[in-house]
């Protein structure tokens, strides 16, 4: 059964933390995604990577960047977090085929910074 | 500019009740679109997919419909259950870019409430 999973499902830090959200999908898909989901915006592209170490920003990568060290494995990093960034992130992974592009996303992680 | 308008923003039903989302869209070139539905606190599922040739899914008591020449989507939910209560998801698929990946216009949503 497809799995991606996110290290946690709600997160509490301060103004100017780093933060580190953690994404993992056990189905081997080259691509890999983090999108933010916030009322009345719908989900909005941070960023994503087709291939390990490679990376493409989405529409709004500012206050974020990512790593991706091993196939499975996503990570968006908040530098220093900001009120603003207050958001339920979404991961989300596919494979690397030409047509349906159907992505699997994970729990999402409510995150809120004060 | 490709974008994805979807209406109601939010409805509320009796259980047992028929509805229809509406999902209308601007996005050239057009490969394929996809309706979500996302639980309150959980990630979006896909329920259907249809691309340009197919004018119309099922996936049980949800059924999909497109007209590519309006470029206008319904979903369709019969005899609705408590657990419809969600909010529903319009994505459309821009070209085909062979796997990468940064090219899903996503809609708002619709936020179905189920009534008992």
């Amino acid at each position: 059964d497809v799995k991606v999973t996110q290290s946690s499902r709600y997160l509490v830090k301060r103004t100017g933390e780093k933060v580190f959200l953690e994404c993992v999908q056990d189905m081997d898909h080259e691509n890999m995604f983090w999108y933010r989901q916030d009322p009345g915006l719908g989900l909005r592209l941070i960023y994503f990577s087709y291939d390990v170490k490679m990376k493409e920003k989405g529409d709004i990568p500012e206050g974020y960047s990512v790593s991706r060290e091993k196939k499975e494995r996503f990570s968006l990093i908040l530098e220093s977090a900001s009120t603003n960034q207050t958001s339920m992130y979404l991961c989300a992974s596919s494979p690397r085929l030409a047509g349906y592009n159907e992505q699997f996303f994970g729990p999402g992680t409510r995150l809120t910074v004060l | 500019k490709n974008q994805v308008e979807q209406s109601p923003q939010s409805l509320i039903i009796l259980e047992g009740k028929n509805c229809t989302l509406q999902c209308n869209y601007t996005v050239s070139p057009f490969s394929n679109l996809r309706w979500y539905k996302q639980d309150t606190g959980r990630g979006p599922v896909s329920l259907t997919i249809m691309t340009f040739s197919e004018n119309t899914k099922s996936n049980g008591r949800y059924t999909a419909t497109l007209d590519a020449d309006t470029k206008q989507s319904s979903l369709h939910i019969t005899a609705s259950q408590l657990s419809d209560s969600a909010s529903y998801i319009c994505v459309v698929s821009v070209g085909n870019y062979g796997g990468s990946q940064g090219n899903l216009i996503f809609g708002k949503g619709t936020k179905l409430s189920v009534k008992p």
